[in-house]
């Protein structure tokens, strides 16, 4: 299952509203999950089951969608939230990854 | 507080057998609601998953890697392990190891360790 990421590269401000969206190529249910990775460190889990937020993870984060498309959104951006995301579906195997998206400070 | 830490060699020459082990503490790798598995990602590039090992011993691979990997556990030493094989220069990755339960995301991570495929 492909996964395809837009935008793959976003430049936005501190306290934006960002949108990222995840297309996968055929139906996933909710077996969807989002990262951030910033450099030389693993990624770190965000959001799973499309919606749920990992514990430990700001509630300006949020995930939905359902089937092909779903979509994260950083409601106010903070300056420790610029970095890269990636999505993952966990439906079937092999898991893939989106191509990620960078975040960049504008 | 579950951690997970990579270990093996930094380097391979082409066409050996790249083996790397994962180490677990903080909790139990025999705890039947866990998979454990493997990524890698090469410079400036993307995550790609490369297999996962339950506690009981059940496999899944990527059929990308066309059957030159193997993921094993070591329920005593708390391990689980990978081997990938007849590696090239594209093999040259950041390799990480992960812990997540079926159908949830990777909820701990290994820092990841570089591994450069060269003569």
């Amino acid at each position: 299952i492909q996964l395809t990421q837009s935008p793959s590269f976003l430049s936005a401000s501190v306290g934006d509203r960002v949108t990222i969206t995840c297309r996968a190529s055929q139906g996933i249910s909710s077996y969807l999950a989002w990262y951030q990775q910033k450099p030389g460190k693993a990624p770190n889990l965000l959001i799973y089951s499309a919606s749920t937020l990992q514990t430990g993870v700001p509630s300006r984060f949020s995930g939905s969608g359902s089937g092909t498309e779903f979509t994260l959104t950083i409601s106010s951006l903070q300056p420790e939230d610029f970095a890269t995301y990636y999505c993952q579906q966990l439906n079937s195997y092999p898991i893939t990854f989106g191509q990620g998206t960078r975040l960049e400070i504008k | 507080q579950v951690q997970l830490q990579e270990s093996g060699p930094g380097l391979v020459k082409p066409s050996q057998t790249l083996s790397l082990t994962c180490t677990v503490s903080g909790g139990s790798i025999s705890s039947g609601s866990y998979y454990w598995s493997w990524s890698r990602q090469p410079a400036g590039k993307g995550l790609e998953w490369i297999g996962r090992i339950s506690s009981s011993g059940s496999t899944n691979y990527n059929s990308s890697l066309m059957g030159r990997v193997a993921i094993s556990v070591d329920k005593s030493k708390n391990q689980f392990s990978l081997n990938l094989s007849s590696v090239t220069a594209a093999d040259t990755a950041v390799y990480y190891c992960a812990r997540h339960r079926a159908g949830e995301g990777f909820d701990y991570w290994g820092q990841g360790t570089l591994v450069t495929v060269s003569s």
